[in-house]
């Protein structure tokens, strides 16, 4: 069965401290995968999709994440964090049907 | 503001009450989804409709009930529901079904919904 894991239930950073929140998938073939923002009090949004071609994607607010095939992971990552950036993080991925991790809570300290 | 929006945003209901949750999409989108999210587990798909016909049921139980009357409109019918009930359900729309031609799906803000 397809599954999606996080394993960071809740990451707390200091600013400009750089994030890496872990995704991993566990289902072959084609592999669509998403990361998700939710923050406080609004909607999910997404920040950034793979659908194929270059492994490493640009999102939106200086968000990435690199689809390693042999790891199946899709690892986000930032460079530098804000106190902006506090929300919770989802990642998903579709093979029948789009499956969602249970979420990292990001929390930033000013 | 995503162009997906849910009504009410917030519910409580008794056990007995009969209720419906209403989301509309004004992005021209042909699938729409409703899911569970519950404090510390992963989101649950409940329900997709695509052009207006469900093409998936997530093993739901009947006391939750979706209706689809246009592909602009998803309702989520609830009677005789149980506490454990008490979630933040999502509504969601995307051009095709998820994953097709490079489509994601766009949410809608939520029914916090509690059942007492």
């Amino acid at each position: 069965a397809q599954s999606v894991s996080q394993h960071n239930h809740h990451v707390i950073l200091s600013e400009a401290a750089s994030l890496e929140l872990g995704c991993n998938y566990s289902y072959g073939g084609t592999v669509n995968l998403f990361w998700y923002v939710q923050y406080p009090g609004q909607h999910l949004q997404l920040l950034l999709k793979y659908f194929s071609g270059d492994p490493l994607v640009k999102g939106i607010k200086g968000f990435e994440a690199e689809f390693i095939k042999s790891k199946f992971s899709f690892n986000l990552r930032k460079p530098s964090v804000q106190w902006s950036d506090t929300a919770e993080y989802f990642c998903a991925g579709r093979a029948s049907k789009i499956i969602f991790g249970s979420g990292t809570r990001l929390s930033i300290r000013p | 503001e995503t162009g997906v929006t849910q009504t009410p945003r917030h519910l409580v209901m008794g056990m007995t009450n009969k209720k419906s949750l209403k989301c509309e999409q004004h992005l021209g989108h042909n699938a729409m989804y409703w899911y569970k999210q519950s404090a510390k587990k992963p989101l649950e798909l409940m329900f997709v409709y695509n052009f207006k016909e469900q093409t998936e049921n997530n093993s739901v139980p009947s006391r939750f009930s979706p209706e689809c009357p246009n592909s602009s409109h998803l309702f989520l019918h609830l009677h005789t529901l149980q506490p454990e009930d008490s979630a933040l359900y999502l509504c969601a729309s995307s051009q095709d079904e998820v994953g097709v031609s490079g489509t994601e799906a766009f949410f809608g803000q939520g029914t916090r919904l509690t059942v007492v």
